[in-house]
């Protein structure tokens, strides 16, 4: 069965720091592996990653996938109270009838002031 | 261009009645996706559908609940005679082609009561 394991689970880090979250899959017919952003509203799209080793960046956020090891990371430096929420890794993958996304369960993190 | 539009934002149910959650897409996106997003649990897939075909439901309960994207007009997610563990958040999310990041809505929390 395909799945998605992100960790950690939840993590509380001070201003300043630097967080990596982890996400590995277990996919067959991996496509893509997908990056969102969940505060209390709908998730928005961070980053896409479709080859190994190029690491995407945007700003103080970053992620590399490696698809030798079937994991991805994304790096967050600097962290500031605004980035607090939950962060959700995609994968999509060929399935029955086209492709389909399994989404893991997610990466709750606060920042502290 | 709007993003993808839900509605309601909020809706509350008595056991055994009908939901029916609305999607419109963002401008110039064929491609619709549903998830459910129960308390503490990451998004789970539903149902992918362009314009009025369903391409895959490998994720929605085999009864009670439908959906539909007609050539005109939103795409319909329908639950019926909802019971308590319905209770959830809908997000639909739209692309313009698969394969592609998908923009998300702001979702309907579905409370059961």
């Amino acid at each position: 069965e395909d799945k998605v394991v992100q960790s950690p689970l939840s993590l509380v880090v001070h201003e300043g720091d630097t967080v990596t979250l982890n996400c590995s899959y277990e996919v067959t017919n991996f496509r893509s592996l997908l990056w969102y952003k969940q505060e209390k509203k709908a998730p928005t799209f961070l980053f896409m990653l479709t080859s190994s080793g190029i690491e995407k960046k945007s700003g103080r956020l970053s992620s590399i996938l490696d698809k030798k090891e079937l994991f991805s990371i994304l790096n967050i430096t600097a962290t500031q109270t605004g980035d607090s929420a939950i962060y959700l890794c995609a994968v999509e993958a060929l399935g029955t009838g086209g492709f389909k996304t399994i989404f893991g369960a997610g990466t709750r993190l606060f920042v502290k002031a | 261009n709007a993003g993808v539009m839900q509605n309601p934002r909020h809706l509350v149910r008595r056991r055994g009645q009908e939901a029916r959650l609305r999607c419109s897409p963002m401008k110039g996106h064929s491609h619709v996706y549903w998830y459910r997003q129960l308390p503490e649990e990451g998004l789970k897939f539903m149902v992918y559908l362009q314009k009025e075909n369903i391409i895959d439901e490998s994720g929605m309960p085999k009864e009670r609940f439908s959906a539909e994207f007609p050539k005109e007009g939103p795409s319909i997610l329908r639950i019926q005679q909802v019971v308590r563990g319905d209770s959830a958040a809908y997000f639909c999310a739209s692309s313009p082609n698969r394969g592609t990041e998908a923009f998300f809505g702001q979702g309907t929390r579905l409370t059961v009561v």
